[in-house]
């Protein structure tokens, strides 16, 4: 079985723009969660989806939001970068939205200048 | 958003040491998980404890999900290189306890001395 897949895996843009990241769970499974990792801060919580449905949300600002397509893959938005905003950006899936197992994709790093 | 107290933060030793890290928590958890993460990659699911006193091996790691579901254990056992890594623990909350999915530890930095 194929497991999470993160597009693009690298990116630079510029402080002020937007970007966009994708992620395809495991198949079958229903839940996607999207995770900020900087060295200073460790793992930050996004947000989480289920069935195209936002579930859960961190405390991070508007300008971070996401959605989850009937497929469950989902994409993550980031409008008005910000240096702060460079980080490893991880996708992790799971079957059901609570207390299951989560499996990380490989990330996407995103460098802004 | 909270983060679990992980010990220690780093560690250095020798091939075919063993190693022991634990995680700690003011809140109680449902589920407990080890992750080990490389450089540049995700985080790789190594061991998930569902009940309290639950002790789970997966080769030469073993794992415990604490008796007060505060705390958790992870110990490898006789270390190889390819054990060089970060080690994060997460828990899971029960419901009502929060809106994040994981709350996750600070990881501990394993580095293998030659």
């Amino acid at each position: 079985k194929a497991g999470v897949t993160q597009t693009p895996r690298y990116l630079i843009k510029t402080r002020g723009q937007q970007v966009t990241l994708s992620c395809s769970p495991i198949s079958g499974h229903r839940s996607v969660s999207w995770y900020q990792q900087t060295p200073g801060q460790g793992l930050q919580f996004l947000f989480e989806y289920f069935s195209e449905t936002q579930r859960n949300k961190g405390n991070f600002p508007g300008r971070f939001s996401g959605r989850q397509f009937s497929n469950s893959r989902s994409e993550m938005n980031v409008s008005t970068l910000e240096l702060g905003d460079s980080a490893l950006y991880l996708c992790a899936s799971s079957l059901e939205t609570s207390g299951g197992e989560q499996y990380f994709g490989p990330g996407t790093r995103l460098t802004v200048t | 958003g909270q983060q679990l107290n992980q010990s220690p933060q780093s560690m250095f030793i020798q091939e075919g040491e063993d190693v022991s890290m634990n995680c700690t928590s003011s809140s109680i958890f449902n589920t407990w998980l080890w992750y080990k993460q490389d450089p540049g990659e995700g985080p790789v699911l190594l061991i998930a404890l569902y009940k309290a006193g639950e002790l789970t091996s997966n080769g030469r790691l073993t794992a415990q999900f604490g008796i007060t579901r505060k705390d958790s254990f992870l110990n490898i056992s006789a270390s190889i290189p390819s054990d060089v890594g970060i080690y994060f623990c997460a828990g899971d909350p029960p419901p009502g306890f929060g809106n994040e999915k994981l709350t996750f530890g600070t990881g501990t930095r394993l580095t293998i001395i030659p």
